[in-house]
């Protein structure tokens, strides 16, 4: 089992709508949770963080979590060809006393208009 | 500019060469990261620092590979005798982590492509 999971898309959605983004971990001691998006050809930039059960909403992102599910989403509302992109989850995995960043496979986006 | 930046960009070796990529992270941040990341796959972790020390390096991780962070500032990542599956984009990432904790929020630079021929 991968530490951390997501479906690898692409994900097809018209301008406009809502797209949703899941993705789900393997360590139940993880406790941060993030999502970082990447356009082709660059490096991966952080667009959401989420630390406690629930949403967190930031503009037209929401991000989602349900630790007893072990489970992370990402709603993107009003979605728009500019958000054509790979979204990748991450979470904070403790080892050795440290927490370090492992992330998903990613799951790629494409908004159409 | 004071983002993380990577050199070099681009690197074609044939297999067998030892390559050596170079990161210089954001000026105040303490921890630094290396991952490796292939087509249609999400960032690999490889090993991180904090300051001078090395944490963690990953069990898939080979004895070809070594990394070094002397002075707490830039790190080297090297790839001694490289094979043709090493080829990938080495990305390196620096964030501030307070004690054992880290926000997470990495900033990345623009990576090291290396292909091997």
């Amino acid at each position: 089992q991968k530490e951390v999971e997501q479906n690898s898309g692409p994900l097809s959605v018209p301008e406009g709508a809502i797209a949703s983004l899941n993705c789900t971990y393997s360590d139940r001691g993880s406790q941060s949770f993030f999502w970082y998006r990447q356009y082709s050809g660059k490096s991966p930039e952080l667009i959401m963080s989420i630390y406690s059960n629930g949403d967190k909403e930031d503009g037209r992102f929401t991000a989602q979590l349900n630790k007893a599910s072990q489970y992370v989403s990402l709603l993107i509302r009003d979605s728009q060809p500019s958000d054509s992109a790979t979204y990748l989850c991450a979470v904070a995995k403790f080892s050795g006393g440290y927490n370090k960043l492992i992330f998903g496979a990613g799951t790629r986006l494409a908004v159409h208009p | 500019d004071t983002g993380v930046s990577q050199d070099p960009r681009h690197k074609i070796t044939k297999r067998g060469q030892n390559v050596t990529f170079r990161c210089d992270p954001i000026s105040e941040h303490n921890r630094l990261y290396w991952y490796r990341q292939t087509l249609g796959q999400g960032p690999e972790f490889l090993t991180y620092f904090q300051n001078e020390a090395q944490l963690e390096k990953s069990r898939l991780l080979s004895d070809r590979f070594s990394a070094e962070r002397p002075k707490g500032s830039f790190s080297t990542l090297e790839i001694q005798r490289t094979e043709q599956g090493d080829s990938a984009m080495y990305l390196c990432a620096s964030s501030f982590a307070s004690g054992t904790e880290n926000t997470g929020e990495l900033f990345f630079g623009e990576g090291s492509r290396l292909t091997v021929l």
